[in-house]
């Protein structure tokens, strides 16, 4: 399963835009990235998720460069409500096994 | 869609006594997965589901720890004799179809707080 880094933390100040970069350089050809949202004393959340290039949706954009070897979470116009931990995760399969893993998240602190 | 049911949402017990998660996944999702998160260790897989069948429990951290899925629309976490290093937020999710592929997406469900005193 390829490995993620992103930042531990970032702090950003209301309507502002917060973009979030992970790297994953050992990212298989059929892995999609997905990124998910947790606020405290919830579960993750999905928010977006893309093979190349450019996605948007109603929440986010996911910017994807060609070499696939990094990914940028961009959030635009941020809330107070928009704090919380947020996650990149690579593929699904692992040894065979579709799951997915989870690593330490980036967590976005918005300022009044 | 009621997405998915965990109970109980809270539980404190005394160390040495059972512990039953309970998980309700989304009708019609064939995989279904546990997660444990703690401030130390963050989000960890302990087990999936597919179709019924454990496929990984890598995860598990003790024999303490079982989980069983009977049918496609419950599955149970058990903890015997919980201990308080166990103490953590349990997640149940569950996912359509295979995860990481296009549009197929794992769902969180609210949690179980556990507190082993």
């Amino acid at each position: 399963l390829a490995k993620t880094t992103q930042p531990i933390s970032m702090d950003s100040y209301e309507g502002q835009e917060v973009n979030i970069t992970c790297s994953h350089n050992n990212i298989a050809t059929n892995d999609y990235i997905t990124w998910y949202q947790q606020f405290p004393s919830q579960g993750p959340r999905f928010i977006i998720q893309g093979y190349k290039t450019k996605v948007t949706n109603e929440v986010a954009s996911l910017f994807i460069p060609a070499d696939r070897k990094s990914s940028t979470l961009s959030l635009p116009r941020v809330s107070l409500s928009d704090t919380a931990v947020y996650y990149c995760l690579v593929g699904g399969l692992s040894g065979g096994y579709n799951k997915l893993i989870f690593g330490a998240g980036t967590r976005l602190a918005v300022h009044p | 869609d009621a997405g998915v049911i965990q109970s109980p949402r809270h539980e404190v017990t005394e160390m040495g006594q059972e512990v039953t998660l309970r998980c309700k996944p989304i009708s019609g999702h064939d995989y279904l997965f546990w997660y444990r998160q703690t401030m130390m260790r963050g989000l960890e897989l302990l087990i999936y589901f597919n179709n019924n069948v454990p496929i990984d429990d890598s995860g598990m951290p003790e024999d303490r720890f079982s989980a069983k899925m009977p049918n496609a629309s419950f599955s149970t976490l058990k903890i015997q004799p919980s201990e308080p290093r166990d103490s953590a937020v349990y997640f149940c999710a569950s996912s359509l179809d295979r995860v990481g592929g296009s549009g197929n997406t794992i769902y969180f469900g609210e949690g179980s707080w556990l507190t082993v005193v």
